[in-house]
């Protein structure tokens, strides 16, 4: 079954320290990747995707992905934490080429608090 | 671009009612998905349309639910015969697709639906 994992629930940081969010994939073939940022009593936000090309990502806010193929992970990064990185983040999958649709897979999140 | 919206932002709800939700795509835009999003959990696909027509279901849409998108812009989601099990945040989101698969989803705030 095609899945996304964050195995953590959440993650402290301390302000202008580096940070990662984790995130595996299971699916077949060569699936577009996102991350979401998602603020209380708010939708989610798209923050950056993994097509092709270069594996290092960049995207809004600092933050930038690694794509690992042989990993099949896609971790989220920012060199630097800021209070205002304090929130739920969501990886997802979207397989390429499915025929059953584009739907989003989503992992089940992981909060991100980052203390001053 | 005023994004996409959703209304209400919030329905408390008797079980065995019926409730409808309405969403408002990015302009342009010819794709519209319909997710679910209980507590703790990553957002699950429910359905989506490319321009009127409907072309995924999730299994997690039963038959107490139907999602019409009439003329291709804005979709609603009716549920009818309300559960308890049907309280979770309802998120619309939508894309344009082009020559690529798969775009980028924009999401909506959602709507949170309490079924009492």
């Amino acid at each position: 079954a095609q899945s996304v994992a964050q195995p953590e629930d959440q993650v402290n940081v301390a302000e202008g320290n580096p940070l990662t969010v984790k995130c595996t994939y299971s699916v077949s073939g060569n699936p577009y990747l996102f991350w979401y940022v998602q603020y209380p009593n708010r939708g989610l936000q798209f923050l950056l995707k993994y097509i092709t090309g270069d594996n290092l990502v960049k995207g809004s806010y600092g933050f930038e992905a690694e794509f690992n193929k042989s990993q099949t992970s896609f971790h989220l990064k920012k060199p630097s934490a800021l209070v205002s990185d304090s929130a739920l983040y969501f990886c997802a999958v979207s397989p390429l080429l499915n025929q059953a649709g584009t739907a989003l897979i989503f992992g089940k999140g992981t909060t991100l608090s980052v203390s001053s | 671009d005023t994004g996409v919206s959703q209304n209400p932002r919030h329905k408390i709800t008797k079980r065995g009612q019926n409730v409808t939700f309405r969403c408002d795509p990015i302009s342009e835009h010819n794709r519209l998905y319909w997710y679910r999003q209980t507590l703790g959990q990553g957002p699950e696909f429910l359905t989506y349309f490319q321009n009127e027509a409907q072309l995924e279901k999730s299994r997690l849409l039963s038959d107490r639910f139907s999602a019409e998108r009439p003329k291709g812009s804005f979709s609603t989601l009716e549920i009818q015969r309300t559960e308890q099990g049907d309280s979770a945040m309802y998120l619309c989101a939508s894309s344009l697709e082009g020559l690529r698969v798969t775009d980028t989803q924009y999401f909506g705030p959602g709507t949170r639906l309490t079924v009492l």
